[in-house]
């Protein structure tokens, strides 16, 4: 069964960079993942969908301040020029057949 | 523009039933794998139920024999019935297309609480 495991939580300044990582669990690596954004008191927003290789696609309207890699079984959602409206829980998904998976979320507190 | 939007949630007696629903449009239902994904009040999302476009469906263990998901493609809706409701079951159910949830409705809100 494919684990996603994220850190609870995580901050960086208004305007800066942060790098969120999603670790899937032994034998999974080349899975690949979508990202969610989850502001307060709303509902989840697709940001991307993350290969093994690190090729991405991302939502209609997501910035060009997210951008998303991977190395071996980390995925990693980078977002740059941090925003106020960028607080908010992060969540990565994959999948297998027959089942989704979402890792824990990480809550993003921009400073 | 693809729009799903849930209803049908609400407060339900413990061991009760719900019927939700989530209504499609710039996206055939029948077409896409869909699923039905939760969120407990403060917590995470956790993944549901899933019907594939062939209409195999899968549950999550904690509701299986409970929760049937089924899909009117007349109507291009899904559908969650949620029998023998637990006070767990309390949360935000949303429905998304699959694999990547690349789509996502705004939530329905079921209690189940006496």
């Amino acid at each position: 069964q494919v684990v996603l495991t994220q850190s609870p939580s995580a901050s960086a300044s208004l305007g800066a960079s942060v790098k969120l990582t999603c670790t899937l669990s032994s034998g999974h690596s080349n899975y690949a993942i979508a990202w969610h954004q989850q502001q307060p008191e709303k509902g989840p927003r697709y940001l991307m969908k993350l290969n093994s290789d690190g090729s991405h696609n991302k939502g209609d309207g997501i910035p060009d301040r997210f951008s998303g890699s991977s190395s071996g079984a980390e995925r990693y959602l980078t977002i740059s020029s941090l925003q106020s409206e960028d607080e908010a829980d992060y969540y990565c998904q994959t999948w297998v057949t027959g089942i989704q998976v979402f890792g824990g979320g990480t809550k993003l507190t921009v400073l | 523009e693809v729009h799903l939007v849930e209803s049908g949630g609400g407060l339900v007696q413990p061991g009760g039933s719900l019927r939700l629903s989530c209504a499609a449009s710039g996206l055939t239902v029948s077409s896409n794998y869909m699923s039905w994904v939760r969120q407990a009040p403060g917590k995470g999302l956790e993944w549901v139920s899933l019907i594939y476009s062939g209409g195999r469906t899968y549950y999550t263990d904690s509701v299986k024999g409970r929760f049937t998901i089924s899909r009117d493609n007349a109507k291009n809706s899904m559908f969650l019935q949620m029998n023998r409701l637990r006070a767990e079951d309390t949360g935000v159910y949303y429905c998304a297309r699959y694999p990547a949830a690349d789509y996502w409705g705004q939530g329905t809100l079921v209690t189940v609480s006496s």
